[in-house]
């Protein structure tokens, strides 16, 4: 169990609509990193926060974004979902005090997300 | 830019033997992290060895090694002695810092490693 939570563990909906997905860092992880893990783009880095702000942007679509909580928790939302969005979402968090210094991340379990 | 090159889509080894995945990077920072995962089929990912790029000497950790040759810019994953739940998919990383501003990790496409009994 690396400490890091992610609700829900699966998530099965249409096309078009919207979904929310839920990250909950190890205690004391002031950073959150987003990632996508899909059969066609593999797995890639989407957004990162860091205590409540945005400080690195990957591959992230428009229709997607995120925000980081003064209790630091994380959501991404995924709007006007599309077939191709389906895919494996982890968030991982760390420590990240001094940005020079690389910190381990620690993944959560995955939102398995299905777009029918 | 930033590159992870994982050629093996997928191997298979007999349990106790030992076993290389390759991986070669690409990137102009002087100072970089690369890493290994494993994910099984359960989907989680899970943290198996790092190595840094001013590091002199091989990261181990237990069964895992990592073959750093910085010149021919490979980091190598060796695993001793197979065992059946070293079955999983395995990715190389790399820190991609981007200026300094994150530390995010930048992905190979993984090799499905299957070990047979």
């Amino acid at each position: 169990d690396s400490g890091v939570t992610q609700t829900p563990k699966h998530l099965i909906t249409a096309t078009g609509q919207r979904v929310t997905l839920r990250c909950s860092p190890r205690s004391g992880d002031l950073s959150v990193y987003w990632y996508q893990q899909s059969l066609d783009q593999g797995l890639q880095f989407l957004i990162q926060y860091y205590n409540g702000e945005e400080r690195a942007k990957g591959n992230i679509l428009e229709r997607f974004s995120a925000q980081q909580f003064p209790d630091l928790h994380s959501e991404l939302n995924l709007s006007s979902l599309e077939l191709g969005d389906s895919a494996l979402y982890f968030c991982a968090s760390s420590v990240d005090w001094d940005r020079d210094v690389y910190n381990e991340q620690f993944f959560g379990p995955g939102t398995r997300l299905t777009v029918l | 830019a930033q590159k992870i090159t994982q050629t093996q889509p997928g191997m298979f080894v007999q349990e106790k033997e030992a076993v290389t995945l390759d991986c070669t990077y690409d990137t102009s920072d002087q100072s970089y992290g690369l890493f290994w995962y494993k994910q099984p089929s359960s989907g989680e990912m899970i943290f198996l060895i790092y190595q840094g790029s001013y590091d002199e000497q091989n990261a181990t950790e237990g069964r895992y090694s990592l073959n750093f040759q910085k010149a021919r810019k490979s980091a190598n994953l060796v695993i001793s002695a197979s065992q059946l739940g070293d079955s999983a998919m395995y990715f190389c990383a790399m820190r991609a810092r981007d200026g300094g501003a994150t530390n995010k990790l930048i992905f190979g496409t993984g090799t499905l490693l299957a070990v047979q009994p």
